[in-house]
């Protein structure tokens, strides 16, 4: 079975400041995916990142970066310098990685507030 | 660049009746799923959809639901009998195919309101 933990319920940060969303996942499949998305007040769910387990390359794009560390099961996502538009509810995410229709197991999300 | 569309945004209807959400996937896609999320909760898969048959489902996917290819471009969740559980906000996603792409595009959702 598969699970996504995000310990981290709800946080608040002003502007500028850098803020880091935790997640850490459970499977017992040996290559499986993980993802970042970002769900605004507007509610659709927008895709971030994807990366495969046998990649433990750390990126960045932009304001954007996130630290993949399988020995620990984390995938955390950092925002460097919030702003208020980086409001919104983010969900880590995991599928198996079959190569057919894998199912995503989403964590429970983390509620960003970013205020001026 | 190309979205996954859903119709309608917003579905209000009795306890017992049947709905009808639809999804127009991106079109080079080729896998086609359905999850939904009730308020303030995360979002739950709830079935894959490949090569005009259904590939995986979760046990929320009862007898109640079902889905559907028509046509060539859209993809349809039918709950049969609406219960108020049902209530929820039900997003349509799509992915291209196999392991170099397995990135999942979702649409706006569809928010369902059983009365």
């Amino acid at each position: 079975a598969q699970k996504v933990t995000q310990a981290q319920t709800e946080i608040s940060v002003v502007e500028k400041e850098d803020v880091t969303l935790d997640c850490v996942y459970e499977t017992r499949d040996t290559t499986y995916y993980l993802f970042w998305y970002k769900q605004p007040p507007s509610g659709e769910l927008v895709f971030l990142i994807r990366r495969n387990s046998f990649d433990e390359q750390n990126e960045i794009s932009g304001r954007y970066s996130w630290n993949f560390q399988k020995s620990t099961s984390s995938f955390n996502f950092t925002i460097t310098a919030s702003q208020v538009v980086d409001s919104a509810v983010y969900f880590c995410a995991l599928s198996p990685l079959t190569g057919t229709a894998s199912k995503l197991t989403f964590g429970t999300g983390t509620r960003l507030q970013v205020t001026l | 660049e190309p979205e996954v569309t859903q119709t309608p945004s917003h579905q209000v209807t009795q306890m017992g009746q049947e709905v009808i959400l639809r999804c127009v996937p991106i079109s080079n896609h080729l896998y086609f799923y359905w999850y939904r999320q009730i308020l303030g909760q995360k979002v739950e898969f709830l079935v894959s959809f490949y090569n005009n048959e259904i590939s995986e489902k979760s046990e929320i996917f009862d007898d109640q639901f079902s889905v559907e290819r028509p046509d060539g471009s859209n993809f349809t969740l039918k709950i049969r009998s609406t219960k108020l559980e049902d209530s929820a906000m039900y997003f349509c996603a799509s992915s291209l195919a196999g392991v170099v792409e397995e990135t999942q595009y979702f649409g706006p959702g569809t928010r369902l309101l059983v009365l």
